[in-house]
């Protein structure tokens, strides 16, 4: 099974500034994808960015960036410039490519809670 | 719709009450997931459908949960004789294409307090 870990239950980061959130993952599989979402109190998921494991090229969405070490099992998030609408719960998800059997399902990190200090 | 939309927002249930908890994807996508999140915590994958049929249930944690999509649009989420450790938020997604690098676009979630 695919375990998703983020070790940073909180971060902080000063408008404007750069904040990196980390991720690993575990799993067999070498084909799949991963994904960063945001939750904000209104509880709703909202993409922020994603990643497909086959791509070495590193995603990014405006200010938001990844480092995706494949070797490593890591995908961090990077916030640039960051804004007050940026503060939210912050969630890694793992999900298996097809034809895999379990792909479908997406597993989370536990989430990084990301305060912006005006 | 404009979005997944959940109903409803808030549920309140004594211990032992059967509850149905309602997802109106989005008009036209195919799959739909159910995900439970429990505070603190990111959301565990309950179920998945595509169309009507259901391809995982392998995230239900019991023979008390059980979902349904008849007709391959809304879907239904019950949770019979309900319990303390219930108590979560119930999160529905849904995506366009069966590929599984598309987008999912997840409702507000219901979040379920049992008493």
């Amino acid at each position: 099974a695919q375990t998703v870990t983020q070790s940073q239950p909180e971060m902080s980061v000063q408008e404007a500034e750069t904040v990196t959130l980390s991720c690993t993952y575990d799993t067999s599989e070498s084909d799949y994808y991963l994904f960063w979402y945001k939750q904000p109190p209104s509880r709703q998921m909202i993409l922020v960015i994603r990643q497909e494991a086959y791509k070495q090229q590193n995603a990014t969405e405006n200010r938001f960036s990844v480092n995706f070490q494949k070797a490593a099992k890591s995908f961090s998030l990077k916030i640039s410039d960051s804004q007050l609408g940026d503060a939210a719960m912050y969630f890694c998800a793992y999900r298996t490519a097809p034809p895999n059997t379990n792909a479908g399902k997406s597993t989370f990190g536990d989430g990084t809670t990301l305060t912006v200090k005006p | 719709g404009a979005g997944v939309s959940q109903s409803p927002r808030y549920k309140v249930a004594k211990r032992g009450q059967d509850v149905a908890l309602r997802c109106d994807p989005i008009s036209g996508h195919v799959s739909l997931f159910w995900y439970q999140q429990a505070l603190g915590q990111g959301p565990e994958f309950l179920t998945y459908f595509q169309n009507e049929a259901q391809l995982d249930k392998s995230g239900l944690p019991s023979d008390r949960f059980f979902a349904e999509r008849p007709e391959g649009s809304v879907s239904t989420l019950k949770i019979q004789r309900t319990q303390q450790e219930d108590s979560a938020v119930y999160l529905c997604a849904s995506s366009l294409v069966i590929q599984m690098n598309t987008e999912a676009f997840f409702g507000q979630g219901t979040r379920l307090t049992v008493v």
